[in-house]
C-alpha cells in the first residue's frame, strides 16, 4: 500500500524555466512533508519541508506548496539551474515519537540547458 | 567531516553468506534508522534506534540483525542473504525520534549472486 506517490518518473525542464513536483498521500495522519534531492552514489539530502498547519513554505528558489483537502503537494523551482538536475523524493510522517518518514518513487529532473 | 558514513560503498556477494554493514554518525544524533531502496526505487524504512533502543521494526525477516554498540552507531547484519536483498541500504540519523528531519548516508549497494 502506497501512500505517497510521485506518478511522474521523470521531468524535463529547460534552464531558467519552472520546475514543478507533485506528490499525492493518502493518509490523513501525515502532519509534516518534506522534500529530499538525491544525486547518483549518493545518500537523500533535505531540500524543504512544510507542516500541515501551513500551504505555503520558500526557500531561496525552492517553494513547497500543500493542499491538504486534495491531500496534494507540490514543489516549484524557480529559476531551474542545471545543477538541480537529480531525483527528488517526496516524504510524509505522523507527529510524535518514534515517526518513520514514508517515501515517494521519486521523479528524476533533467534541467536542459 | 561527513556526518554521517556507511561502509561498505558496495558488496557483492554469495546466495547463502552472511555479511554486516556499518553506519556512525558525528552529529551527535539521539536516533539512527535502515532504509532499503529496492529496483523499483522504493525508500523503505526498516528500522530504527533511538539512545541504542530500537524503536521502529518494520516487517522484516529476522535474517535482518541491527545492533547498536553506542548512539553514533547503527550496524546492519544479514544472515543467509537471498537474491532478493539486492538493493541499496541507506542509514540516516536525526536528532531526536521526534525529529522532522533525517540526515542520510551515501548508501551501500549490496548485490547478492
Amino acid at each position: 500500500d502506497q501512500q505517497v506517490k510521485q506518478n511522474s518518473p521523470s521531468l524535463s525542464v529547460q534552464e531558467g524555466r519552472i520546475s514543478i513536483l507533485n506528490c499525492d498521500y493518502t493518509n490523513s495522519m501525515f502532519d509534516y512533508f518534506l522534500w529530499y534531492k538525491k544525486y547518483p552514489a549518493e545518500g537523500p539530502t533535505f531540500l524543504i519541508s512544510i507542516s500541515s498547519i501551513k500551504d505555503k513554505n520558500e526557500d531561496g528558489r525552492f517553494t513547497v506548496f500543500l493542499n491538504k483537502s486534495a491531500k496534494h503537494l507540490s514543489l516549484h523551482i524557480v529559476p531551474s539551474q542545471p545543477g538541480d538536475s537529480a531525483v527528488y523524493f517526496c516524504a510524509a510522517k505522523r507527529a510524535g515519537t518514534a515517526s518513520k518518514l514514508t517515501f515517494g518513487t521519486g521523479t528524476r529532473l533533467q534541467v536542459t540547458l | 567531516d561527513t556526518a554521517v558514513s556507511q561502509t561498505p560503498k558496495y558488496l557483492v556477494t554469495q546466495m547463502g553468506n552472511d555479511k554486516s554493514i556499518k553506519c556512525e554518525q558525528n552529529l551527535g544524533h539521539d536516533t539512527m534508522y535502515w532504509y532499503k531502496q529496492d529496483s523499483k526505487k522504493f525508500l523503505k524504512i526498516m528500522f530504527s534506534y533511538n539512545n541504542k533502543e530500537l524503536i521502529i521494526n518494520e516487517t522484516v525477516p529476522n535474517r535482518f540483525s541491527p545492533k547498536s554498540p553506542d548512539k553514533a552507531h547503527l550496524n546492519l547484519h544479514i544472515n543467509s542473504l537471498e537474491l532478493g536483498d539486492s538493493a541499496v541500504y541507506f542509514c540516516a540519523s536525526s536528532q531526536t525520534s521526534g525529529s522532522n528531519e533525517q540526515f542520510f548516508g551515501p548508501g551501500t549497494r549490496l548485490t547478492v549472486l
